[in-house]
C-alpha cells in the first residue's frame, strides 16, 4: 500500500507570494494533520482535519490555512509568504484524530 | 518552561552501549505519548507508543513516569543503523475537547560510531 503522499517535493517562492501543498494520506485514513519543521527542531503541529472538518489548530498565524476533501486528501495555503516561513512542511495522516499519525515525505519550502 | 523538552545531544556511544533519552513535559493533562526516529533530511517514523506499564521493542524499552511528567528510550546494544534523531510527541487535549494537540521535542540526536 501507498505511504503518505505530499506534492511538490520542493519549491522555490519569493516573499509576499503564495503557496499551496498537497497531501493525500493512506488508504482508508481520514485525519490529515499538517505540520511546519524548521532546521534543528522538532515538527511544530499547524492543523488537523478529521472527515473534513478542523479538529485542531496550533499556534500559527490567519495566513495559514488548510481544507480537507471529500477523499480525504488534504491541502495546505499560506498567503503573504515570509522568509522565516522556510521549511519542511510535513503531513502525516492517521485512523483517527488520536490514533497514530504516519508522515508523509515532506515539501521542502524556500522562500526567497 | 517549553511544553516537552529533550536534551539536544548529540549522544556519541560506541556500537553495543546501552543508551536512554528523557523527555519532560509540562502538562499533566497529556494524554498519549510517542518515539518517532527521523533520519536526516527524512521524514519521522513512528518507533513507539508509550504505556504506563512500560514497553518493549526488541533493542528498544520505552517508559512513562506520570507522576515527574517524562517518557524515556532506552537502546540497547545500539547498532550503527540507529544514528538518528529520536523525537518524543506528547498528546494532550485541546481546550475545547474536541481534538489532541501534539506537541513534538526538538529531537534528541544519536551517532554510533564504530
Amino acid at each position: 500500500d501507498a505511504g503518505v503522499t505530499q506534492s511538490p517535493t520542493h519549491l522555490i517562492k519569493t516573499r509576499g507570494q503564495h503557496v499551496t501543498l498537497r497531501c493525500s494520506p493512506i488508504s482508508g485514513h481520514k485525519s490529515v494533520s499538517w505540520y511546519q519543521q524548521v532546521l534543528g527542531q522538532g515538527p511544530q503541529f499547524i492543523f488537523q482535519y478529521y472527515e473534513k472538518e478542523e479538529r485542531g489548530r496550533g499556534n500559527f498565524p490567519d495566513r495559514f490555512s488548510a481544507r480537507q476533501f471529500p477523499n480525504y486528501s488534504s491541502e495546505l495555503n499560506v498567503n503573504a509568504l515570509l522568509l522565516g516561513d522556510s521549511a519542511l512542511y510535513l503531513c502525516a495522516s492517521g485512523q483517527g484524530p488520536q490514533e497514530t499519525q504516519y508522515f508523509g515525505p515532506g515539501t521542502r519550502l524556500l522562500v526567497l | 518552561r517549553k511544553e516537552v523538552e529533550q536534551d539536544p545531544g548529540p549522544f556519541n556511544v560506541p556500537e553495543g552501549a546501552t543508551v536512554a533519552f528523557n523527555c519532560t513535559y509540562s502538562n499533566s493533562a497529556s494524554q498519549s505519548f510517542f518515539w518517532y526516529r527521523q533520519d536526516c533530511r527524512k521524514e519521522p517514523k513512528l518507533l513507539m507508543s508509550v504505556y504506563s506499564s512500560g514497553n518493549e521493542d526488541g533493542r528498544f524499552t520505552a517508559q512513562l513516569n506520570r507522576a515527574s511528567q517524562y517518557i524515556s528510550l532506552l537502546i540497547r546494544d545500539s547498532k550503527l543503523s540507529d544514528s538518528a534523531t529520536y523525537l518524543c510527541v506528547v498528546n494532550t487535549i485541546s481546550r475545547s475537547g474536541g481534538s489532541y494537540i501534539p506537541t513534538f521535542g526538538r529531537g534528541t540526536s544519536l551517532i554510533v560510531h564504530p
